[in-house]
């Protein structure tokens, strides 16, 4: 069956690093893979899509990229801030489905 | 900025009870969904809607649950019978639906449910 793994442990790191996330997949290819960030008691919000002939995007402070061979996703914040702590979902998609299928999500904390 | 809003905030039930969780989508989005997040796990989809009509549900969607556009703003799910465990965070979204899952989906702000 499908599966979607993210680092199953929160992310700890000093204001101003660089946070790497991980969103691993198995038993499908994507055609797309979306980020977003949720807050607590929050809904998500889209960060960031990637599709898979594209090895790399960035916004601002984030950088995506996407290894199909590898079977992954590394979500990326530069210059990380306080403000950034939240937990950060991936979700993979298939070319004409629109069915968002979240990984458990990385819990991020930015400490100043 | 257009949003999507859901109404009410949280709703307490009776367990057996039927509850109605609305939604107002974005105006010139054409996919609606409901998705819901028990506390502590993971964001679950339960189903899109497009065209009047139901496109994908999962297998959390079974009989007790309903969606419906009843005008022209408006998108609602229904959970006839309630259970304890239908307990969650229920989110609606939409998206445009130019391109599918190249689409990015606009998540409300939730309505939490709670069934006693």
């Amino acid at each position: 069956s499908q599966k979607i793994e993210q680092n199953s442990e929160a992310l700890n790191i000093q204001e101003g690093k660089t946070a790497t996330l991980t969103c691993n997949y198995t038993n499908y290819s994507p055609a797309y893979l979306q980020w977003y960030r949720q807050d607590p008691g929050r809904g998500p919000v889209f960060l960031l899509l990637i599709r898979e002939n594209e090895k790399e995007k960035r916004k601002e402070r984030l950088k995506v990229t996407f290894d199909t061979t590898l079977k992954q996703s590394l979500f990326h914040i530069t210059a990380s801030q306080p403000a950034d702590s939240a937990t950060y979902l991936c979700a993979p998609l298939m070319e004409y489905g629109n069915k968002l299928v979240f990984g458990a999500g990385t819990i991020l904390r930015v400490k100043s | 900025e257009p949003e999507v809003t859901q109404t009410p905030s949280h709703q307490v039930t009776q367990m057996g009870q039927e509850v109605i969780l609305r939604c107002v989508p974005i105006s010139n989005h054409l996919y609606f969904y409901w998705y819901r997040q028990i506390l502590g796990q993971k964001v679950e989809f339960l189903v899109s809607f497009y065209n009047n009509e139901i496109s994908e549900k999962s297998e959390i969607f079974d009989d007790q649950f309903s969606v419906e556009r009843p005008d022209g703003s408006n998108f609602t799910l229904k959970i006839r019978s309630t259970k304890l465990e239908d307990s969650a965070m229920y989110f609606c979204a939409s998206s445009e639906g130019a391109s599918l899952g190249g689409d990015e989906q606009f998540f409300g702000p939730g309505t939490r449910l709670t069934v006693l």
